[in-house]
């Protein structure tokens, strides 16, 4: 069964500093992997897909590679913001089943 | 336009209630999900369906049931409403195809069991 871990669970981070969210996942045999944001109170937004095939996906401060041979995925935020503070989630598909398996999430604060 | 969108956003209720929370998606997706988000936070699939198949998570109780009347619904009934139920239930929808896609999610609903 697919496990998927995110570290820290919590990170706090002065503005301006660019900083990383790692997210790992025990069966390599997926899809794609989607990383989502969170503000308190409110649903999921999509912030980034990485299908199996490719290595990274940009999308303005942020980047999110990913590395399916060691099960990793990383999203890089460039000069952080405190509109950053949110909790973070990965979430990966697998071949096999019709479901996506999420990590349990980073929550972040960009302190000004 | 909403992509997903689920009513109520809120919802009290007593223990031993019947509730229904419903789902529509207007993105021509043709696969539905419900999750359960417990209090810290861990998004645990309860249900995933197609025109074809209904997968249920083997740990959710049969109390919990969908029920979908189009391809563009997939609405959750609980029966006999337990506190354990509290949480925020999200309705999510995606496309079936072999390269994967993007999983869309609604703004989903907070469930309070009295």
């Amino acid at each position: 069964k697919q496990e998927v871990t995110q570290i820290p669970a919590a990170l706090s981070v002065p503005e301006g500093e660019n900083l990383v969210l790692n997210c790992s996942f025990t069966d390599s045999a997926i899809y794609n992997l989607q990383w989502f944001r969170q503000d308190p109170g409110k649903g999921l937004t999509s912030l980034l897909l990485i299908q199996s095939s490719q290595r990274e996906q940009t999308s303005g401060r942020l980047n999110a590679s990913l590395d399916k041979s060691s099960g990793r995925s990383t999203l890089y935020i460039a000069a952080s913001q405190p509109g950053d503070s949110a909790t973070y989630l990965c979430a990966v598909r697998p071949y096999t089943g019709n479901q996506f398996y999420f990590g349990t999430g980073t929550s972040l604060t960009v302190i000004p | 336009d909403t992509a997903v969108s689920q009513t109520p956003k809120y919802l009290v209720t007593q223990m031993g209630n019947d509730k229904s929370i419903k789902c529509e998606q207007n993105l021509g997706h043709d696969t539905m999900y419900w999750y359960k988000q417990d209090s810290k936070k861990f998004l645990k699939i309860m249900f995933s369906y197609n025109n074809k198949e209904l997968i249920i998570n083997e740990t959710v109780p049969n109390r919990f049931s969908p029920k979908s009347p189009d391809k563009a619904h997939l609405n959750l009934h609980i029966n006999s409403l337990e506190l354990g139920d509290s949480a925020v239930y999200f309705c999510a929808s995606s496309q079936d195809r072999e390269d994967g896609s993007p999983l869309h999610f609604g703004n989903g609903t907070r469930l309070t069991v009295t």
